[in-house]
């Protein structure tokens, strides 16, 4: 069974520049998640959808941060300016569903490097 | 609100010895608690997890955790360490009144020395 993949793996930004991610979540998984691990701390979770539909976004920067999954598969997130703080790895999970039982499956990130 | 303190960021063990790493957490409803591995360059992997059945659960790699509640903890052991066990640890809480997502702890480096 292929795993959750995402891409780029690597990118450096200057500041105030744009950077989007993709991820592609395992097939058949109805809830994917983002989150940000900044180096030396536990991910953090960013947006988790539920098919197209957004659960809960409230850790979102919505400010500078977008994220969408238009057809209930794929999914991109967008920094749009990028900040020096906003250097982390994004990490991109997908499960079944939402019962707790559902085991969250990660990709392997994207390191996010601001100049 | 949940939260999880792990209370070691570094552990450093010899090859063949036991491995402890300690977690303590915070739920406000009956929690789902896991362990996470994170080699390097590799995406997070389940170790095991605690969903309200047996207080210790085995997982992996010889791996296992015993749920305490009276001590709010899920302390991570393996009877010995192999080298390959060297990466980063992540104790996670997920409990019902979150949409069932998951916190995690600030994370446990492991070290295993020859």
């Amino acid at each position: 069974e292929a795993g959750v993949a995402q891409s780029p793996r690597y990118k450096i930004i200057e500041k105030r520049q744009s950077v989007a991610f993709w991820c592609n979540p395992i097939s058949g998984h109805a809830t994917l998640y983002w989150y940000q691990q900044i180096l030396g701390q536990g991910p953090k979770l960013l947006i988790q959808f539920q098919n197209n539909g957004v659960v809960d976004d409230s850790q979102l920067p919505k400010d500078r941060f977008s994220a969408e999954r238009l057809k209930g598969v794929d999914s991109t997130l967008k920094i749009q300016p990028a900040k020096l703080e906003d250097s982390a790895v994004y990490l991109c999970a997908s499960s079944l569903g939402l019962a707790e039982y559902n085991e969250q499956f990660f990709g392997p990130g994207t390191r996010l490097t601001v100049l | 609100a949940q939260s999880v303190t792990q209370l070691d960021s570094h552990v450093s063990v010899s090859e063949g010895t036991p491995v402890l790493l300690r977690c303590n957490y915070s739920s406000s409803y009956s929690p789902s608690l896991f362990w996470y591995v994170q080699h390097p360059n590799k995406g997070l992997q389940l170790l095991l997890k605690y969903t309200s059945a047996a207080t210790l659960v085995k997982g992996i790699n010889g791996f296992e955790a015993e749920f305490k509640k009276s001590e709010t903890s899920f302390h991570l052991t393996k009877p010995s360490a192999h080298m390959s066990d060297a990466a980063e640890y992540f104790c996670v809480v997920s409990d019902s009144g979150s949409a069932r997502q998951l916190t995690f702890g600030s994370g446990t480096q492991l070290t295993v020395l020859p």
